[in-house]
């Protein structure tokens, strides 16, 4: 089975931290997307990367910056966290493939609260 | 941009079916994915349609008609760990899925 791993379940930061959210797989997958959720508007897609040292925006990067050193790591840094980025963080990864059925695995989450 | 719409509750008893209807209007179309996502818990994927048509796994079928920009979940035989949000995804290119908002779904005894 595959594994998607977050470092921390639940984080509380200040306004104006830097803060890192870590995720580790390890099913040696190409793919790797960090999504935010919010309540009544589903999961919003951040940055994905579909390679090592490869990133791109999703839909709301605004904020936000991400690191993929090694393929089985991707990181997500918020550089100066504010309070509307209060939210559930959702890592997940997939397996390459342009037209097939390669779902996303997800990781359990960070829930992370800015005060 | 990325138009996924979903029904926000849906409640329904044990031993009934319920469908959850899903249109989108994306920009692209790469496949259409459904996932389960049980409360504090990770989504985790129930099906994919690529193709027009239905495709069964045991109690769940998801149906697709790519002219319509139209999906369902079908749920059969509801038991109670089948209370759950169900999201709706579609790939709108090689990689990036957009989501719909997700429907909870209650099932009552």
């Amino acid at each position: 089975d595959v594994k998607v791993t977050q470092s921390s379940r639940y984080l509380v930061k200040r306004t104006g931290e830097k803060v890192f959210l870590e995720c580790v797989q390890d099913m040696d997958h190409e793919n790797m997307f960090w999504y935010r959720q919010d309540p009544g508007l589903g999961l919003r897609l951040i940055y994905f990367s579909y390679d090592v040292k490869m990133k791109e925006k999703g839909d709301i990067p605004e904020g936000y910056s991400v690191s993929r050193e090694k393929k089985e790591r991707f990181s997500l840094i918020l550089e100066s966290a504010s309070t509307n980025q209060t939210s559930m963080y959702l890592c997940a990864s997939s397996l390459r493939g342009q037209a097939d059925n390669s779902p996303l695995h997800f990781g359990n989450g960070t829930r992370l609260t800015v005060t | 941009g990325q138009n996924i719409d979903q029904p926000t509750e849906m409640t329904a008893t044990e031993g009934a079916i319920v469908q959850i209807n899903c249109t989108y209007q994306t920009s692209g179309f790469n496949g259409l994915f459904w996932y389960q996502q049980h409360a504090g818990e990770a989504p985790t994927f129930l099906s994919y349609n690529v193709l027009d048509g239905l495709e069964e796994k045991g109690r769940f079928s998801s149906f697709l008609s790519r002219s319509k920009g139209y999906s369902y979940l079908l749920l059969k035989e509801l038991q109670m760990k089948d209370s759950a949000s169900y999201l709706c995804a579609v790939r709108d290119g090689d990689y990036k899925l957009s989501f719909g908002a997700g429907t909870t779904v209650t099932v009552r005894a």
